[in-house]
C-alpha cells in the first residue's frame, strides 16, 4: 500500500538558519503530493503541493520538488524564523484530490532565536 | 470566513463509557473527512462523506464507532464503548469536493480515556 516516511524528529535550528525536512514515499501510481503544517494550538493547514514528477511548490519560502526517480519530495526553506516552529506532515494522494491522504508521522520543528 | 469547527476541545472519560464527537464543516464543501491522529503520528482516515453518504469507511472499527452526516452538513463521531486505546486526537476536514487537492483541518478533539 502506499505510505510517506519522514525525516524524524524533533528538529531544532537557529533563526535564519537553512531547513531541510526529508520525505520519501511508496506509491503504485503517480501521487500528488503535499505538505501540511500545524502550528500550536490549530488545525493542520496546507503549506503546498506538487500534482506531477518535476514540479514544484512554493509557499511562504518553503519549497518542494517532486522528484519521482528518488520518490522524495523534500521540504526547504533558505532561512527560517521563529514562527516556523510547528509540526510537519508531508502526505501523499493518489487520486490527485483530498480523498485518500496518506501522512508521514509528522517532524516537530523548533526555532530558537 | 469560519474554518472547520470542532467540539468538545477535550474530553476525559472512563472506559466502556460513550462518547461523541462533532464537526461542522466549512459552509458549501461537500466532502467531509474523519481522521485518527495517534500521539507522534500523523493523521489516518476513518471515513469520508459526499454529502450525506459515506463514500469510504473501510478504516472505520464498525465494532464500536459509528458516524453519521444527516442533511449532508455536520457530522457527528461515536464510540460506544470506549477502549483504553482510543486516546487520540479525532480531527474532522472538510474539501469543496472529493477531487480538490485542499482539506481544511479543524482543530482536533483530544480524547483521554482513563
Amino acid at each position: 500500500g502506499n505510505s510517506v516516511t519522514q525525516m524524524e524528529g524533533p528538529v531544532t535550528l537557529s533563526e535564519e538558519a537553512f531547513l531541510t525536512i526529508n520525505c520519501t514515499y511508496t506509491a503504485t501510481g503517480y501521487p500528488s503530493l503535499f505538505w501540511y503544517v500545524q502550528y500550536p494550538g490549530e488545525g493542520l493547514q496546507l503549506l503546498l503541493k506538487a500534482t506531477k514528477a518535476d514540479d514544484k511548490g512554493s509557499n511562504k519560502g518553503f519549497e518542494a520538488t517532486y522528484r519521482k526517480e528518488t520518490t522524495s519530495f523534500h521540504l526547504e526553506k533558505g532561512s527560517v524564523q521563529v514562527s516556523d516552529s510547528a509540526v510537519y506532515f508531508c502526505a501523499l494522494s493518489d487520486f490527485g484530490g483530498a480523498q485518500k491522504l496518506v501522512f508521514g508521522q509528522g517532524t516537530r520543528l523548533t526555532i530558537n532565536p | 470566513e469560519a474554518g472547520v469547527v470542532q467540539s468538545p476541545r477535550y474530553k476525559i472519560i472512563e472506559k466502556k463509557q460513550p462518547v461523541a464527537f462533532w464537526c461542522n464543516p466549512i459552509s458549501g464543501h461537500n466532502t467531509l473527512y474523519w481522521y485518527l491522529q495517534n500521539l507522534g503520528q500523523g493523521p489516518e482516515l476513518l471515513i469520508r462523506y459526499e454529502n450525506e453518504e459515506a463514500v469510504d469507511d473501510s478504516q472505520l472499527p464498525k465494532d464500536r464507532f459509528s458516524a453519521e452526516r444527516l442533511k449532508g452538513v455536520d457530522s457527528t463521531l461515536k464510540i460506544q464503548p470506549a477502549e483504553l486505546g482510543d486516546s487520540a486526537v479525532y480531527l474532522c476536514a472538510s474539501s469543496l469536493d472529493g477531487m480538490n487537492t485542499e482539506a481544511f483541518f479543524g482543530q482536533g478533539t483530544r480524547l483521554t480515556v482513563v
